[in-house]
């Protein structure tokens, strides 16, 4: 079974904070993804990665960047963390080529006060 | 990026009952997908489309891509209390790369 682990369920951090949110998968797949979810829009994607080092922006990239040091790993940052920023944050993974399955993870809960 | 609409946002089901819910799009896709969100937990994909016409079940579950690649929907038959979660469709492009355009979603409560 493919398992997407997200390093925390729920999480609140203060204006102005770094944030680190971890994406970790275990199946070896080329690409990988973040979303943020918010009621009534949907899944909206941030930024994603074909492969180790490479990333590219979403559809709603400001206020973040990303890491992917590791075929495993895909790191979402909160460089400045703003109560707008305040959302459900899900990684995604998917083997390279088209028509292949993403697997989420559980999502983590974030809140910035 | 493109819009999805899904419709409806919300609706009660009562055991037993069909319901139905349905994207449209303003553009074309080659995939359209739909997928399952319970509580607590990332979506979890319920059935694939890969061709416009296509009518694909999963169970109780049957959905269908739109001969204009700018629709599809999702029909649940007999419905029973675990159908609960948030419904939502996405449609994949490939010459945009084949990343997800996700609808808003459409939540499934069970009648009081």
């Amino acid at each position: 079974d493919v398992k997407v682990t997200q390093s925390s369920r729920y999480l609140v951090k203060r204006t102005g904070e770094k944030v680190f949110l971890e994406c970790v998968q275990d199946m070896d797949h080329e690409n990988m993804f973040w979303y943020r979810q918010d009621p009534g829009l949907g899944l909206r994607l941030i930024y994603f990665s074909y492969d180790v080092k490479m990333k590219e922006k979403g559809d709603i990239p400001e206020g973040y960047s990303v890491s992917r040091e590791k075929k495993e790993r895909f790191s979402l940052i909160l460089e400045s963390a703003s109560t707008n920023q305040t959302s459900m944050y899900l990684c995604a993974s998917r083997l390279g080529g088209a028509g292949n399955e993403q697997f989420f993870g559980p999502g983590t809960r974030l809140t910035v006060l | 990026g493109q819009q999805l609409n899904q419709s409806p946002q919300s609706m009660f089901i009562q055991e037993g009952e069909d319901v139905s819910m349905n994207c449209t799009s303003s553009s074309i896709f080659n995939t359209w997908l739909w997928y399952k969100q319970e509580p607590g937990e990332g979506p979890v994909l319920l059935i694939a489309l890969y061709k416009a016409g296509e009518l694909t079940s999963n169970g109780r579950l049957t959905a269908q891509f739109g001969i204009t690649r700018k629709d599809s929907f999702l029909n649940i038959s007999a419905s029973i209390p675990s159908d609960v979660g948030i419904y939502f469709c996405a449609g994949q492009l490939k010459a945009a790369g084949n990343k997800l355009t996700f609808g808003g979603g459409t939540r499934v409560l069970v009648k009081p």
